[in-house]
């Protein structure tokens, strides 16, 4: 089992719809978790921190679910500018961070 | 929010050239600085961790001659990518991380050596 698995996509969405993501951790001990986006030749950006009872930050919620170690990403109200690759990082132990490999996310007009 | 500068953010150079990265961090003090790469269509790879005055930790595969980390200060780190050559050619990334917080990336470094 990889240690932060994401599924790679493509998804290709239109405007306006809802997506979502999850991603599975080998780590039982992990205590924090993220998304990031990247968007093509740039650096990863913080998009939240995922919380253990869940948290939203307008279009976008984030929720973890320890027993079955894995976390989600949901996305609202599709816009275009949310084209981009999401990463999920989670921390496995102090500053050992692990990265999924990214989901790429294409949204259309 | 959290700001990490990361220069120079493109670099061209001939092989055999010594290239050398900075990363600050400029409104936290970074306990903890990480430095990555990522080639063309791939996931970051992490190259290092490194603590402030402490050696850094390097990943499996990456030779600690040829890439040389210093974490001098708080706020500062740099990599040396020491006689590059073509395949040395990618994009480097630091982020710095005040634990517990989340770690926050610089901008990059476009290395293509020729």
């Amino acid at each position: 089992r990889k240690e932060v698995e994401q599924d790679p996509g493509p998804f290709n969405v239109p405007e306006g719809a809802t997506v979502a993501f999850n991603c599975t951790y080998s780590n039982s001990a992990s205590q924090s978790f993220f998304w990031y986006r990247q968007d093509c030749r740039k650096e990863p950006k913080l998009l939240m921190s995922v919380y253990s009872s869940g948290n939203e930050d307008g279009r976008f919620t984030a929720q973890l679910n320890r027993a079955s170690q894995y976390i989600s990403l949901l996305i609202r109200d599709s816009k275009l500018s949310d084209s981009a690759t999401y990463l999920c990082v989670v921390n496995f132990n102090n500053n050992d961070m692990r990265f999924g490999a990214g989901t790429r996310l294409t949204v259309k007009p | 929010g959290a700001v990490v500068s990361q220069h120079p953010s493109w670099v061209i150079c001939k092989s055999g050239t010594s290239v050398k990265i900075e990363c600050r961090s400029l409104d936290f003090q970074a306990t903890t600085m990480f430095w990555y790469r990522q080639f063309p269509k791939q996931s970051l790879m992490l190259m290092a961790t490194s603590n402030e005055g402490s050696k850094a930790t390097y990943e499996q595969g990456v030779e600690k001659d040829k890439f040389l980390i210093n974490h001098a200060s708080l706020t500062l780190s740099t990599l040396t990518v020491t006689s590059a050559h073509p395949e040395d050619s990618s994009f480097y990334i630091c982020s710095a991380r005040d634990s517990p917080q989340p770690q926050h990336f610089g901008d990059g470094t476009r290395l293509s050596i020729l």
